[in-house]
């Protein structure tokens, strides 16, 4: 019973990079959730997945961000052209629906460092 | 805006001191409420949740949390804190038919043997 993972679980990249960070979500959670935790403060919502399906992207923050996900499996955030206000924390959680209340399962989360 | 407000950063206790770390929201109308719990070196995972009826919600570890309706509240509580508790603690407030989690800033918790 594997639980969410994620890889890389450290990226360090140089300002004006691209960088992918990957989401393995529990098998049969069909809502994928990516969020942003900046030193010191709360997780930022960025983008959720019904499925394949992104219904709501509000939150990602720029264009420079993007995420794709293949059916109901793996889910990649994509940042072009990385500054240093991206250096976070990235955390992706599944469950089993996106419906309100369904327990959300964590990974551990993508370190990342844009020098 | 939406918010979720968690006033206390930092919390220092001994052990089998009583917690209570606050929790306030801004929403009006219906919604759930989550608190989740991370260990040194370990995911977020769920503490507890309150969804409907009884606002007086029992947890994991002997945990509980008490939505006040009136005062947009959902403050955790334990009786008792062990070193084990020793984590940050993170409210989170999902307004009633939509999918967006908003979270607190955390609580770091550190109990002293």
């Amino acid at each position: 019973g594997a639980g969410v993972s994620q890889s890389p679980s450290n990226k360090v990249t140089e300002k004006g990079k691209d960088v992918e960070l990957r989401c393995d979500p529990i098998s049969g959670h069909t809502a994928l959730y990516w969020y942003r935790q900046r030193l010191g403060q709360g997780l930022e919502f960025l983008i959720y997945f019904q499925g394949n399906s992104a219904p709501d992207k509000s939150g990602l923050p720029s264009d420079r961000f993007s995420a794709e996900r293949t059916g109901e499996s793996v889910s990649t955030l994509t940042i072009q052209r990385t500054q240093q206000e991206d250096s976070a924390v990235y955390l992706c959680a599944s469950s089993l629906a996106g419906q309100v209340g369904n327990e959300q399962f964590f990974g551990p989360g993508t370190r990342l460092t844009v020098l | 805006a939406q918010s979720v407000s968690q006033h206390n950063h930092h919390v220092i206790l001994s052990e089998a001191a009583s917690l209570e770390l606050g929790c306030n929201y801004s929403y009006g109308g219906t919604v759930n409420l989550f608190w989740y719990v991370q260990y040194p070196g370990q995911h977020l995972q769920l503490l507890l949740k309150y969804f409907s009826g009884d606002p007086l919600v029992k947890g994991i570890k002997g945990f509980e949390a008490e939505f006040i309706k009136s005062k947009f509240s959902f403050n955790l509580r334990k009786p008792s804190v062990q070193w084990s508790d020793t984590a940050e603690y993170f409210c989170a407030v999902i307004r009633t038919g939509t999918y967006k989690y908003i979270f607190g800033t955390g609580t770091r918790l550190k109990v002293l043997a």
